[in-house]
């Protein structure tokens, strides 16, 4: 199985950055994603990390240490529409996804 | 293109009574998911396919059943539903199982047992 750590809230200023940690500890490790979901909605594909290093993508970038059994999303100059739950995700040897209980960011004016 | 379709949206359904959640997806992608969500505990994986034919228990599989008899469909079964089974369920799925390959999420259901 899979325990996937991540903080519960975070907030943070418009135009700042924000950095979302996550630490995992599995059985197997075949990739590590994170999700984006808005209330009432579901969840949306940010990011796939299966080799050490960060992955950049416009504002957004995602670092993965897999001797650590960590990662980060880093948000860049934060936009209101950035308000939402932020869901690392990792998969296993039989290819299941486990995913954290989710890091609630809420951006401010 | 729909995507991934989830019907009904949302169910009020007595405890003891029988109910299946659908699925459907127009991608033709192998592999398909249902989770369940809950505040605080995050997405569990309840049942999967890795393709057409094949289903696998995941997380927490007591209590529902699926079946995967083609590509698009992958219906969720809650047999006998008790209160606990009050959730947000999601279905999902990706072109494979493996590599890079994000897995796309339907709207949800939102369930009430009563």
């Amino acid at each position: 199985g899979q325990n996937i750590d991540q903080p519960t809230e975070m907030t943070a200023t418009e135009g700042a950055i924000v950095q979302i940690n996550c630490t995992y500890q599995t059985s197997g490790f075949n990739g590590l994603f994170w999700y984006q979901q808005h209330a009432g909605e579901a969840p949306t594909f940010l990011s796939y990390n299966v080799l050490d290093g960060l992955e950049e993508k416009g504002r957004f970038s995602s670092f993965l240490s897999r001797s650590k059994g960590y990662s980060y999303l880093l948000l860049k100059e934060l936009q209101m529409k950035d308000s939402a739950s932020y869901l690392c995700a990792v998969r296993d040897g039989d290819y299941k996804l486990s995913f954290g209980a989710g890091t609630t960011v809420t951006v401010r004016a | 293109t729909a995507g991934i379709t989830q019907a009904p949206t949302s169910q009020i359904l007595a405890a003891g009574r029988s109910m299946t959640l659908r699925c459907t997806q127009d991608m033709r992608h192998n592999a398909m998911y249902w989770y369940r969500q809950d505040l605080g505990l995050g997405l569990r994986l309840i049942h999967y396919s890795n393709t057409a034919g094949t289903t696998g228990k995941g997380e927490v599989p007591d209590g529902y059943s699926v079946s995967r008899a083609n590509t698009d469909d992958f219906p969720l079964t809650l047999a006998s539903a008790v209160p606990s089974q009050t959730s947000v369920y999601f279905c999902a799925s990706s072109v494979e199982a493996g590599g890079p390959n994000e897995q796309f999420f339907g709207p949800g259901t939102r369930l009430t047992v009563l």
